[in-house]
């Protein structure tokens, strides 16, 4: 149990466009999802917390214009990223905890180059 | 953002080796969590600790909750090529609020 998956698991996107991806709880109810962003050989880094039904909480120096969050449901949210940059290709990860909010369930990660 | 020091930063070991790699930090953590991450795969929950001196083990791993509350190591014994990976620790200030902040990550790399 306790199943996230993400959508692309890989994406190439021309500069100044806008990528969508998914992160999906499949077998449980995620009332919290977040997303991080990971460069290469570094660790990863929180950008925003969002919670069903309200507005992403983002962390210190993330944009929230340029980086949108939608919790829409209890299993799905996504992250926008608008007007891509070369300097935005990273690997997404997104993780979700259920209604105990006891442990973070990670996703695969999504890789997004922006040329 | 904030992040917790781990080292080493990177280790080469023979299989059958045991590893030893340790995360500190200037502030308190009411909860560590060990992570493993496979080259291009989300992280994965090794061990998560709750209490601080508390030891506990998964299999070959074993890990401790310093007294502090500033700081945990991880333990694997007779390593195996699969061990191979990055291993982050992360810690949780406020309970009932899972927001994590990563450690640095050690990149472990075992020999057959």
């Amino acid at each position: 149990g306790a199943v996230v998956s993400q959508h692309p698991s890989w994406v190439i996107c021309k500069s100044g466009t806008s990528v969508k991806i998914e992160c999906r709880s499949l077998d449980f109810q995620a009332t919290t999802m977040f997303w991080y962003r990971q460069f290469p050989k570094q660790s990863l880094m929180l950008m925003a917390t969002s919670n069903e039904g309200s507005k992403a909480t983002y962390e210190q120096g993330v944009e929230k214009d340029k980086f949108l969050i939608n919790h829409a449901s209890l299993t799905l949210s996504t992250l926008t990223v608008t007007s891509a940059h070369p300097e935005d290709s990273s690997f997404y990860i997104c993780s979700a905890t259920d209604t105990s909010g006891y442990e973070q369930y990670f996703g695969p990660g999504t890789r997004l180059t922006v040329t | 953002g904030q992040q917790l020091n781990q080292s080493p930063q990177s280790m080469f070991i023979q299989e059958g080796e045991d590893v030893s790699m340790n995360c500190t930090s200037s502030s308190i953590f009411n909860t560590w969590l060990w992570y493993k991450q496979d080259p291009g795969e989300g992280p994965v929950l090794l061990i998560a600790l709750y209490k601080a001196g508390e030891l506990t083990s998964n299999g070959r791993l074993t890990a401790q909750f310093g007294i502090t509350r500033k700081d945990s190591f991880l333990n694997i014994s007779a390593s195996i090529p699969s061990d191979v990976g990055i291993y982050f620790c992360a810690g949780i200030m406020n309970t009932g609020f899972q927001k994590l902040v990563f450690g640095t990550g050690t990149r472990l790399l075992v020999s057959p």
